[in-house]
């Protein structure tokens, strides 16, 4: 089955400073790579995906690039702020297939 | 609004007393799922369904047991729960179909501790 790595597991930054999360999958059948943000005492909620026929998406300060063939995905935030600060997932899965995998988790923290 | 709803939020419970955590989302999703979180494992998948009655085993199915009578609920039991069980859990919900397809939303998460 799929397995995704996640690192760092923490990562501290300096406010207006940028954040880089990596992952790594195993499963060449894998085609859709969300990434979730978990603040403290809350539920994960997505804030970006990519499928596997793009290599970059960017929303405002967040972005997301895929390199299918070394099977890896990374999330780029620029210039961090405070309400930065948590945990992030990334997860890779298929469309149309039920399970996504979570890596370990980043616990990302902004300083000001 | 669309949401996953979850109850309860929060349980002390002892070893061996039954216990079921509901789940139940209102967005028509094909697709429920149940995970729990645990400090440096991240959220492993115990169970999940991709219609009504059927179901299949996650990374962590065992001590727990699901349903999926209806499409909108699916809850977790707990038969005889163990202290390894203590843990956060959430359950998850999202469409097979459609432009939003695979866009996964969590319930706010139920805090399950087991003396």
């Amino acid at each position: 089955g799929e397995n995704v790595e996640q690192h760092p597991s923490t990562l501290s930054v300096q406010e207006g400073d940028s954040a880089v999360i990596k992952c790594t999958y195993s499963d060449s059948a894998s085609n859709y790579f969300p990434w979730y943000k978990q603040e403290l005492g809350k539920r994960p909620q997505l804030i970006i995906d990519i499928r596997s026929n793009v290599g970059e998406k960017k929303d405002q300060r967040i972005a997301v690039t895929l390199n299918k063939t070394a099977k890896h995905f990374s999330l780029h935030i620029t210039e961090t702020q405070p309400e930065d600060s948590a945990v992030y997932f990334c997860a890779a899965g298929t469309d149309s297939w039920g399970k996504l995998q979570f890596g370990a988790g980043t616990q990302v923290v902004v300083t000001p | 609004e669309a949401q996953v709803t979850q109850n309860p939020r929060y349980l002390i419970t002892v070893t061996g007393k039954k216990l079921t955590v509901t789940c139940s989302q209102n967005m028509n999703h094909e697709y429920m799922s149940w995970y729990r979180q645990d400090p440096g494992l991240g959220l492993r998948q115990i169970y999940y369904s991709m219609n009504v009655e059927v179901t299949d085993k996650g990374d962590v199915p065992e001590g727990y047991k699901v349903s999926r009578k209806e499409k909108r609920n699916f809850p977790l039991i707990l038969e005889s729960p163990s202290p390894n069980q203590t843990s956060l859990y959430f359950c998850a919900s999202r469409s097979l179909t459609g432009q939003a397809k695979n866009i996964q939303y969590f319930g706010a998460g139920t805090r399950l501790s087991v003396l």
